[in-house]
């Protein structure tokens, strides 16, 4: 089955500073990209997602980047702000049919300073 | 638009005792999933169904979990006898044709 890798497991930076999530999936057949933020007691959302005929996704200050050659993709945050303080998933899908299931990375705990 | 609509929100519960976790859906979205979250395994996908049909349960730890979804609207995920190493939160998501999944506020579920 997929197996996803996310680094770093933690990640702390001074506010207006940009962060970079890594993450590394196994299965060719995934071709679906999401990543979900979870504040602390709270469910994960969905920020942004990406699908393998696409290389790159920018919504304001987040972006996506996908590289299917090398199995991996990236979330960039820029110009982070104390809100962006959360715990950070990335999760890959074979999509298509009737196969959904996401194998999401074990997250990363960004902590924004102020 | 409601969101997904999970209960209990906590459950506190002692071993061998039966739990039961209930999920409705966004109305109209015909995948079900439920996942269950920890800090030492982080989000597991238990059980996923479409069209209220179980697709995969590859997830599901023993046969001490069972999941149904008698109709579109409504699902539930038994644990029988529970134990404490069941303790987790427990989310249930649905999606629609977007593929996106939307995730409900989860069953914080203790078991002493």
């Amino acid at each position: 089955g997929e197996n996803v890798e996310q680094h770093p497991s933690t990640l702390s930076v001074q506010e207006g500073d940009s962060a970079v999530i890594k993450c590394t999936y196994s299965d060719s057949a995934s071709n679906y990209f999401p990543w979900y933020k979870q504040e602390l007691g709270k469910r994960p959302q969905l920020i942004i997602d990406i699908r393998s005929n696409v290389g790159e996704k920018k919504d304001q200050r987040i972006a996506v980047t996908l590289n299917k050659t090398a199995k991996h993709f990236s979330l960039h945050i820029t110009e982070t702000q104390p809100e962006d303080s959360a715990v950070y998933f990335c999760a890959a899908s074979p999509s298509g049919g009737s196969n959904y299931k996401l194998t999401f990375g074990k997250g990363t705990l960004l902590t924004v300073n102020p | 638009d409601a969101g997904v609509i999970q209960s209990p929100r906590h459950e506190v519960t002692e071993m061998g005792q039966e739990v039961t976790l209930r999920c409705k859906p966004i109305s109209g979205h015909n995948s079900l999933f439920w996942y269950r979250q920890t800090m030492m395994r982080g989000l597991e996908l238990l059980i996923y169904f479409n069209n209220n049909v179980p697709i995969d349960d590859s997830g599901m730890p023993e046969d001490r979990f069972s999941a149904k979804m008698p109709n579109a609207s409504f699902s539930t995920l038994k644990i029988q006898p529970s134990e404490p190493r069941d303790s987790a939160v427990y989310f249930c998501a649905s999606m629609g044709r977007q593929e996106t999944q939307y995730f409900g506020p989860g069953t914080r579920l203790l078991v002493l």
